[in-house]
């Protein structure tokens, strides 16, 4: 079965400065999305960003990039300019192609500090 | 746009009481899901719909039922409420991304959550 292991618990970072959040992933297929969703107090869950396992380029949305690293099944979401509204928990999710079943890491919580 | 909309967002039963999460989009996705988190944990599936009449179990679907009558409306159903069942309720809705066969990529719009508390 596919697993999301998200290693830090709580990370903190200071406003405009740079975090990078960890998730490892287990999965013996090739066809599968990778996501970082933000979960802020309000408890909704946002998408920040999608990384298709096909595309060795790494995306990126605005201040949001990750480093995928398909060999180390490792997707890293880096935050630059951290921003007061970015404080939330980050979740890292994996899908296979085909399926409808999106697995969550346990959650990085991140505080912003002014 | 109201997206997803779920209700009620709070809710407190006793065990053995019986009730519905309502849960509707008005974004055409032909795609819903429910999940639930427990505390401290991420999201997990419980059932989900590829269509009106449609639906299909996820990861635990034990203790709840769902039906897709609509394409807007996904309702979960809690027939027994067990303490087990205390928990965040998310429903969500996604439509196929543009330029891929595969739903993998689907991206999901998810609704407010319900908080469930079963004493």
């Amino acid at each position: 079965a596919q697993t999301v292991t998200q290693s830090q618990p709580e990370m903190s970072v200071q406003e405009a400065e740079t975090v990078t959040l960890s998730c490892t992933y287990d999965t013996s297929e090739s066809d599968y999305y990778l996501f970082w969703y933000k979960q802020p107090p309000s408890r909704q869950m946002i998408l920040v960003i999608r990384q298709e396992a096909y595309k060795q380029q790494n995306a990126t949305e605005n201040r949001f990039s990750v480093n995928f690293q398909k060999a180390a099944k490792s997707f890293s979401l880096k935050i630059s300019d951290s921003q007061l509204g970015d404080a939330a928990m980050y979740f890292c999710a994996y899908r296979e192609g085909g399926s409808e079943k999106l697995v969550f890491g346990k959650g990085t919580k991140l505080t912003v500090n002014p | 746009n109201a997206g997803v909309t779920q209700t009620p967002k709070f809710r407190i039963l006793k065990i053995g009481q019986s009730m519905t999460l309502q849960c509707t989009q008005d974004m055409n996705h032909n795609y819903m899901y429910w999940y639930r988190q427990d505390p401290g944990m991420g999201l997990k599936l419980i059932y989900y719909s590829v269509g009106a009449g449609i639906t299909d179990k996820g990861e635990v679907p034990n203790g709840y039922n769902v039906s897709r009558s609509t394409t807007e409306d996904f309702p979960l159903r809690l027939e027994l409420a067990a303490p087990s069942q205390t928990s965040v309720y998310f429903c969500a809705s996604s439509y196929l991304f543009q330029g891929t066969a595969s739903s993998g990529a689907n991206v999901l719009t998810f609704g407010a959550g319900s908080r469930l508390t079963v004493l």
